[in-house]
């Protein structure tokens, strides 16, 4: 069965600092995708990215970088230099791919950031 | 970008009604939408797939009778929770797939249920 989980259900830090989100993942296929969405408080969910099992590359965008390692069923987002306005509930998930894929999306219990002035 | 909208954002309604959930895709044509139910502080569920003509798949613990979905054309899905109780209050969040982006799902702004 898939399954994702943020081990880390809070996190608080003081703005500047940087943080890693984790998010570890199961799944029998072979080919998926794993996402990562940011939930601020209005409640409406941003995406950020998106990433599909073949391709484990790392990826930087701005502040934000993910860690994709396969060994270790991994999917971890760091925010580097964090901010006031990056806190918000942060959620990992996960995609089952390939040929007649239902496309639902199997979310992680989500990681509260708070980042204080 | 794809843009997905719901419409009411907020409702509040009394137990024992009915209230009915929109979700459109805007400026693409869904072939598939996803509704999922978030409770305060908790993770978001899937409740159901629909593909536009046919009947929703739901997810095990999903009572179809209770929350019907239509999704009657290619932009338009509806929810609706009938005989709503007050532990039905929850954020609902629709989400929409275009067939020729089978990994890709949209997410509208989610509406607010308080039953009463």
């Amino acid at each position: 069965a898939q399954k994702v989980t943020q081990a880390q259900t809070e996190i608080s830090v003081v703005e500047k600092e940087d943080v890693t989100l984790d998010c570890v993942y199961e799944t029998r296929d072979t080919t998926y995708y794993l996402f990562w969405y940011k939930q601020p408080p209005s409640g409406e969910l941003v995406f950020l990215i998106r990433r599909n099992s073949f391709d484990e590359q790392n990826e930087i965008s701005g502040r934000y970088s993910w860690n994709f390692q396969k060994s270790t069923s991994s999917f971890n987002f760091t925010i580097t230099a964090s901010q006031v306005v990056d806190s918000a509930v942060y959620f990992c998930a996960l995609s089952e791919g390939g040929p007649g894929n239902t496309g639902k999306l199997i979310f992680g219990q989500g990681t509260t950031l708070q980042v204080k002035p | 970008g794809a843009v997905v909208s719901q419409h009411p954002s907020r409702v509040i309604c009394k137990s024992g009604t009915s209230v009915k959930i929109e979700c459109r895709s805007l400026d693409f044509q869904a072939t598939t939408m996803f509704w999922y139910r978030q409770f305060p502080k908790q993770s978001l569920m899937l409740m159901a797939t629909s593909n536009e003509g046919s009947k929703a798949t739901y997810e095990q613990g999903v009572e179809k009778d209770k929350f019907l979905i239509n999704h009657a054309s290619l932009t338009l899905s509806t929810l609706t929770v009938t005989s709503a109780h007050p532990e039905d209050s929850s954020f609902y969040i629709c989400s929409a797939r275009a067939h020729e982006e089978v990994y890709e799902q949209y997410f509208g702004p989610g509406t607010r249920l308080t039953v009463t």
